[in-house]
């Protein structure tokens, strides 16, 4: 089974913070994916990495950027935390071969921005 | 670019009646379609996907969808639910075949099953 684990399952930060979510897959997928899920707007893509080092913007890239300098792992950072971003986060992976398209999400991270 | 729009937000239901979660999607292309669920506290889980051939496609927990290219529609069914089906589902699209692995998700629709 695919398995995409994220560090934390709730998190709470002060406004200012830096602030780094991390996401691991182990099915040595090539893509990986960071979303925004909030009450109302269904998920909203972040960022999306297709190898390492490459990484490309997706809706609402503002106020996050990302890394990932391993194949298996994907961070997404927070320069410096509002409250505007306390939502649900959730990342993603898919592979190239066969059917590339489906995504496999991890449980997702609870962030509050006090 | 494409859009997916599901028409409910919320649909409650009662135990052991069918249920229809609507989905229309908008492309200048060809589709894949899929249909993820959320259940309370998770990630996403698939539910079933379209690529291409039959336009009926069935996935787990006896849910099934209908692709319809003409009303560019992809409806949920399931004709009895359970109290455990109560979750969030998700419509996405992309492009078949894309130059990228990009979903577009819709908004969500929460459905609860009251006994």
């Amino acid at each position: 089974d695919v398995k995409v684990t994220q560090s934390s399952r709730y998190l709470v930060k002060r406004t200012g913070e830096k602030v780094f979510l991390e996401c691991v897959q182990d099915m040595d997928h090539e893509n990986m994916f960071w979303y925004r899920q909030d009450p109302g707007l269904g998920l909203r893509l972040i960022y999306f990495s297709y190898d390492v080092k490459m990484k490309e913007k997706g809706d609402i890239p503002e106020g996050y950027s990302v890394s990932r300098e391993k194949k298996e792992r994907f961070s997404l950072i927070l320069e410096s935390a509002s409250t505007n971003q306390t939502s649900m986060y959730l990342c993603a992976s898919s592979g190239t071969g066969g059917f590339p398209y489906e995504q496999y999400f991890g449980p997702g991270t609870r962030l509050t921005v006090t | 670019a494409q859009s997916v729009t599901q028409l409910d937000s919320q649909v409650p239901v009662f135990e052991e009646a069918p249920v229809e979660l609507r989905c229309n999607y908008s492309s200048s292309v060809s589709v894949y379609l899929f249909w993820y669920v959320q259940y309370p506290n998770q990630g996403l889980q698939l539910l079933l996907k379209y690529l291409s051939g039959s336009t009926l496609v069935k996935g787990i927990n006896g849910f099934e969808a209908e692709f319809n290219k003409s009303q560019t529609s992809f409806h949920l069914r399931k004709p009895s639910v359970h109290i455990s089906d109560t979750a969030e589902y998700f419509c996405a699209v992309t492009q078949s075949p894309g130059s990228n692995y990009k979903l577009t998700f819709g908004k969500g629709t929460l459905l609860t099953v009251n006994p």
